[in-house]
């Protein structure tokens, strides 16, 4: 399944690093998402994009700054994280916002030191 | 807010039933989702129930109950690749816009 590719797959960085995640969609779909998956907790929903507009930002501090330059790709762009930011971050995409089902990419582990 | 509990972890034979349980208490519902999502890899899709009842796909099940506020996943002849994390999730209504709020997710161990 290649519907939602995620660029890196791991990633470790130090908190004063710039860096930046890619997610890739192939479905034609309209939406796309990021989350934010720690161990033993639920996903948490970042940021929505709908027709390369955010839709929604879910009190992510200022250090994640999404980009969407096109319904087909998705930036993460991350600076001066700290180690709780630690997590998986996951890439998903939908038809459209609200009623359709959310497909996701493989992720990125990522690791702030 | 959207409330969703499921056990933390389950361990089965294989060839077995498991059956992993969700509660939620939601301010609204607009359907009720289960993903698989192996160790390092991406949530797939496996079932969605709006209406109250069973859904059947092959080996595995949903079930839903709206007015209950409960839902299950019924894996059948389970083979050592079923071995994951099973995640619900439940869609909030229009006024939530249709937020999708995930559970911590179950992990489910097959042993031969």
């Amino acid at each position: 399944e290649t519907g939602v590719t995620q660029t890196p797959r791991h990633l470790v960085m130090g908190m004063t690093n710039k860096k930046s995640l890619k997610c890739e969609q192939h479905l034609g779909h309209n939406a796309m998402y990021w989350y934010k998956q720690s161990a033993k907790k639920p996903l948490e929903l970042m940021f929505v994009y709908s027709l390369e507009e955010r839709v929604e930002n879910n009190s992510v501090p200022s250090r994640f700054s999404p980009e969407c330059p096109n319904s087909s790709h998705l930036f993460l762009h991350l600076h001066t994280l700290q180690p709780e930011d630690s997590a998986l971050y996951l890439c998903a995409s939908s038809q459209e916002t609200g009623r359709d089902t959310q497909y996701f990419g493989p992720g990125t582990r990522l690791t702030v030191l | 807010g959207q409330n969703i509990d499921q056990p933390t972890e389950m361990t089965a034979t294989e060839g077995a039933i498991v059956q992993i349980n969700c509660t939620y208490q939601t301010s609204g519902f607009n359907g009720l989702f289960w993903y698989q999502q192996h160790a390092g890899e991406a949530p797939t899709f496996l079932s969605y129930n709006v209406l109250d009842g069973l859904e059947e796909k092959g080996r595995f099940s949903s079930f839903l109950s709206r007015s209950k506020g409960y839902s299950y996943l019924l894996l059948k002849e389970l083979q050592m690749k079923d071995s994951a994390s099973y995640l619900c999730a439940v869609r909030g209504s229009r006024s939530n816009d249709y937020k999708l709020s995930f559970g911590a997710g179950t992990t489910v161990t097959v042993r031969a």
